[in-house]
């Protein structure tokens, strides 16, 4: 099976500031890379896929990157709202992973 | 509005049974390939089980594999998950999810995703 891992496990941020969070794949997944959004309670919502194309109704300051083994997701000015935890998953195989999640909290 | 609600969900022993159901609405149901995803207190997400639209072609991860049963009806718009010898380990939040674009079941993301349901397996 394909391992995901991300980096860091937690991030603390400002309203405003520039966030990048890191997600490795243990082999290449092309570009089978997505991130999600998951706040407390509530289900993960789509936010990149394809490793950089943005799902309908995502605000664009999130952008994601990469191919192969690394990618990023970046958040170009942090706002209350998107305090929550992301995942990534690979989708490079139907046997899907999810990495572990890092959680952005307000320093 | 495209929406996908889970139930079934409950406090179970170990060993025992459980079926969780998800009604879908919204969109054409039988077009799309569908999963359930769980979720573990305080971890992160796994993928558990898909199958087609047709229903035909399922797939389980290696940790329910055997125990597991995913099916679907697509006259009621359902998705299933029958869990059978159910573990402590299998104690998670179960969502079911839609995959993005429609046709067989494959290399896809997860664009619509329930509410969830909680099962506790505890003696």
């Amino acid at each position: 099976d394909i391992q995901m891992t991300q980096s860091p496990s937690t991030l603390s941020a400002s309203v405003g500031d520039r966030v990048t969070i890191t997600c490795r794949a243990s082999q290449s997944i092309s570009s089978w890379l997505a991130w999600y959004q998951q706040k407390p309670g509530k289900a993960p919502k789509l936010l990149i896929y394809d490793a950089s194309s943005l799902e309908s109704g995502v605000p664009s300051r999130f952008s994601g990157s990469g191919s192969g083994t690394e990618f990023t997701l970046t958040i170009s000015s942090l706002q209350p709202d998107d305090f929550a935890t992301y995942h990534c998953q690979q989708y490079n195989s139907y046997l899907f992973t999810f990495g572990p999640g890092t959680k952005v909290d307000i320093k | 509005e495209v929406q996908l609600l889970e139930s079934g969900g409950g406090l179970v022993q170990p060993g025992g049974s459980l079926r969780l159901s998800c009604a879908a609405s919204g969109f054409t149901f039988s077009r799309y390939a569908m999963t359930w995803v769980r979720q573990a207190p305080g971890k992160g997400l796994e993928w558990v089980s898909g199958l087609s639209g047709s229903g035909v072609s399922t797939y389980h991860a290696d940790s329910v594999k055997g125990r597991f049963t995913i099916s679907r009806d697509n006259s009621k718009n359902t998705l299933y998950l029958q869990m059978y010898s159910l573990r402590v380990d299998d104690t998670a939040v179960y969502y079911c999810a839609k995959l993005k674009n429609g046709g067989d079941y494959g290399s896809d993301v997860f664009d619509i995703w329930g509410q969830g349901t909680m099962v506790t397996v505890s003696s």
